[in-house]
């Protein structure tokens, strides 16, 4: 089962920062947060993750609440390219092994 | 990052008969891989663990005789749809875990598309 929860879809105007939430109210206090996205038709790719802090990359930075029940990724300068489906995930430990549980992710449309 | 290699992207085959997808890691050894199905308009539902050198640990609901999976090496993973139907007709992305240094990082590849008429 899922274990977060995200809007279905968003749209941003190219340019602006784009701010993508989600609910992960039931995180255990070892598990991870990973976002990845998905270009249509394409294998998903590795934006960030974090476990408390905020963390930042190249692409994005990672917010995550002082709870851990929620996160939020942004895009700091959205362009066309970053139209794809957003999965925020929760990595779990199963039975030895690391597991990513995705969850249905958001559509990002980014806007001329 | 690392590289994950799928082969083929595509492939079309008639019902009754037998595909393999080939999963590799370019440039890191993976002692682990992972194989998911996407259908249409939907996330990533993963099919079954693969480590290398022994059996793969499939999710509930993925019949084993069905999809065979084989890590044979370090950089290879192979899934075979075996007696393929059209309800098999997926997009199929395989993931390699990198624990170089200490870090788990899974690294996924570019999916196969497969369409069973």
């Amino acid at each position: 089962d899922a274990k977060t929860t995200q809007p279905t879809s968003m749209d941003c105007a190219e340019g602006r920062a784009a701010n993508l939430p989600c609910n992960h109210s039931t995180i255990s206090g070892n598990e991870y947060v990973y976002w990845y996205r998905q270009i249509h038709s394409q294998g998903p790719q590795y934006i960030i993750h974090g476990l408390k802090n905020n963390e930042t990359n190249e692409m994005a930075s990672l917010i995550i609440t002082e709870d851990r029940k929620s996160s939020t990724l942004i895009l700091p300068h959205a362009t066309l390219r970053d139209t794809a489906v957003y999965y925020c995930i929760v990595r779990v430990r199963n039975l030895g092994n690391y597991q990513l549980i995705w969850g249905a992710g958001t559509k990002l449309i980014i806007k001329p | 990052g690392a590289v994950v290699s799928q082969h083929p992207s595509w492939v079309i085959c008639k019902s009754g008969t037998s595909v393999k997808i080939e999963c590799r890691s370019l440039d890191f050894q993976a002692t682990t891989m992972f194989w998911y199905r996407q259908f249409p308009k939907q996330s990533l539902m993963l099919m079954a663990t693969s480590n290398e050198g022994s059996k793969a640990t499939y999710e509930q609901g993925v019949e084993k005789d069905k999809f065979l999976i084989n890590h044979a090496s370090l950089t290879l993973s192979t899934l075979t749809v075996t007696s393929a139907h059209p309800e098999d007709s997926s997009f199929y992305i395989c993931s390699a875990r990198d624990t170089w240094g200490g870090r788990v990082e899974q690294y996924f590849g570019p999916g196969t598309r497969l369409t069973v008429t």
